[in-house]
């Protein structure tokens, strides 16, 4: 079992905004704002898309966006294009860094 | 451009030994820490540990301390994660990736990926 909970699927149609969950604790999520998104294409290496909560690394379309409500980090995609359609991991950090199960998003 | 280029894929059988590679070019390899994450299906990703190339400062993640060794020849600009004792729970996709340098613990460059396959 993940150290971060997220939903398995999430899916939406091009142009949608699609948003993806990862829950954790007051001592993980919660505790700091260290809290990272990564998107991974089966067979690419993953890519980091947003870190500390919100921030986007150059490159990254703005069509991605991170918030954090207590223990609840969220992951917004909007404007769905097909090449969004990968799998999107969490992570955040206590004492070590740890990550969400992940969610494979579908684009219909 | 920054890329860790890691060693492709392996089959072994349950005891046996295995060390993979991960190489980074495109940056200074040596003032970058580099972790270990293993993707396995129905749990994700899990960070392993990490080594610091500039004096092979380790730390493990608990799930992981004794269970593998992570190693690095700075000479090479490559780091390593090896077992000497195999099982087919090993079975996963390890990744290597590099941490970003700021103290917001994550990572900004990833390997492509290492398949293992433990199987008698």
């Amino acid at each position: 079992q993940s150290a971060l909970t997220q939903p398995p699927s999430a899916s939406g149609s091009p142009g949608q905004s699609v948003t993806i969950s990862c829950t954790g604790t007051s001592s993980d999520v919660g505790g700091d704002n260290f809290v990272s998104w990564y998107q991974h294409h089966p067979g690419k290496a993953p890519k980091l898309i947003i870190y500390e909560v919100t921030k986007r690394p150059s490159g990254v379309p703005d069509r991605f966006s991170g918030s954090k409500s207590g223990n609840t980090a969220s992951l917004t995609v909007s404007g769905l294009q097909a090449e969004d359609e990968a799998d999107y991991y969490c992570s955040s950090y206590a004492g070590h860094v740890i990550f969400g199960g992940g969610t494979k998003l579908t684009v219909l | 451009d920054v890329q860790l280029v890691q060693s492709g894929a392996e089959v072994k059988k349950p005891g046996e030994s295995l060390k993979i590679s991960c190489k980074g070019s495109g940056y200074r390899f040596a003032t970058s820490w580099i972790a270990w994450v293993r993707q396995t299906p129905g749990i994700g990703l899990e960070y392993m540990g990490i080594i610091y190339p500039g004096d092979s400062d380790t730390r493990y993640s608990p799930s992981f301390q004794g269970q593998v060794t992570i190693s690095v020849d700075k000479s090479i600009s490559t780091a390593f994660l090896q077992w000497s004792n195999l099982r087919p729970s090993d079975t996963a996709m390890y990744f290597c990736a590099r941490d970003s340098g700021s103290s917001s613990n994550y990572f900004d460059f990833w390997g492509q990926g290492t398949l293992v396959t433990v199987s008698s």
